[in-house]
C-alpha cells in the first residue's frame, strides 16, 4: 500500500494561513490524495481530494506537486474550529482507506 | 441530511462482559465499514460491507469479535468476551460505492473502555 509521511504536529495563529504538507514519494498513477480531519471527539470528516490538479473548496485548498510525490493542504484563514487532527491518504479505486497518525494541528489565538 | 449514527456513545464494562455497538448509516449508502481506533492512532479498517455481505473482514479478530448487516442498513458490531486490550473507540463509517473510491462518512464513535 502507497503510505505518506506527515508531520506529527504543526501551530498556527489565528487568522493566518496554515501549511500542511505531505509526502508520498511511491504514490502510483491511479491514487487519489485524499484529505480527512479528526475533531475531538468526533469522527474524521472529508476535506478535499484530488488526483494532479490544484483543487479548492469551501473548506480548504490543496495543492499538489508536478511530480505527485508531495502535496499541501491549504486552510486559507485558521480558526480555533481548524484545531484538529489532518490526515493524508492516498487511495485508487477498489483501495482501502489507510491512515496513518496524521498531523495535530494547535491554532492559538 | 442525517448522518451516521452510532449508539451507545459511550460504554464502560468489565473484562469478560459481552459489548454490542450500533450503527446506522447514510440513506442509501451501499458501503459500511467498522473501524478502531486506539489512542493517538489513525482509525484501523475492522470490516467492510457491501450491502448485506461482508467483502472485507481480513482485520477483524474473530474469536471474539463479530458483526452483522441484516437487510444491508443498520449494522452491529459485537465483543465477546471484552478484554483490556479492547478499549478504544469504535467508528462506523458509510459510503455510496467504495469500488470509486467514494468519500466516507464518519459516525461520532462509540468510546469503550474495559475495565
Amino acid at each position: 500500500d502507497a503510505k505518506t509521511t506527515q508531520p506529527n504536529s504543526m501551530e498556527s495563529n489565528e487568522e493566518e494561513p496554515v501549511h500542511l504538507p505531505c509526502n508520498h514519494s511511491t504514490i502510483s498513477g491511479t491514487d487519489y490524495i485524499h484529505w480527512y480531519r479528526q475533531l475531538p471527539s468526533q469522527g474524521p470528516e472529508y476535506v478535499i481530494h484530488g488526483l494532479t490538479s490544484n483543487v479548492n473548496n469551501r473548506m480548504a485548498s490543496l495543492a499538489i506537486a508536478e511530480d505527485r510525490k508531495s502535496s499541501t493542504l491549504i486552510l486559507h484563514r485558521a480558526t480555533l474550529r481548524d484545531a484538529a487532527v489532518y490526515y493524508c491518504i492516498l487511495r485508487a479505486s477498489y483501495d482501502k482507506v489507510i491512515f496513518g497518525p496524521g498531523t495535530s494541528l494547535s491554532v492559538i489565538p | 441530511e442525517a448522518g451516521v449514527v452510532q449508539s451507545p456513545r459511550y460504554k464502560i464494562i468489565e473484562k469478560k462482559q459481552p459489548v454490542a455497538f450500533w450503527c446506522n448509516p447514510i440513506s442509501g449508502h451501499n458501503t459500511l465499514y467498522w473501524y478502531l481506533q486506539n489512542l493517538g492512532q489513525g482509525p484501523e479498517l475492522l470490516i467492510r460491507y457491501e450491502n448485506e455481505e461482508a467483502v472485507d473482514d481480513s482485520q477483524l479478530p474473530k474469536d471474539r469479535f463479530s458483526a452483522e448487516r441484516l437487510k444491508g442498513v443498520d449494522s452491529t458490531l459485537k465483543i465477546q468476551p471484552a478484554e483490556l486490550g479492547d478499549s478504544a473507540v469504535y467508528l462506523c463509517a458509510s459510503s455510496l460505492d467504495w469500488a470509486n473510491a467514494d468519500t466516507q462518512y464518519f459516525g461520532p464513535g462509540t468510546r469503550l473502555t474495559v475495565l
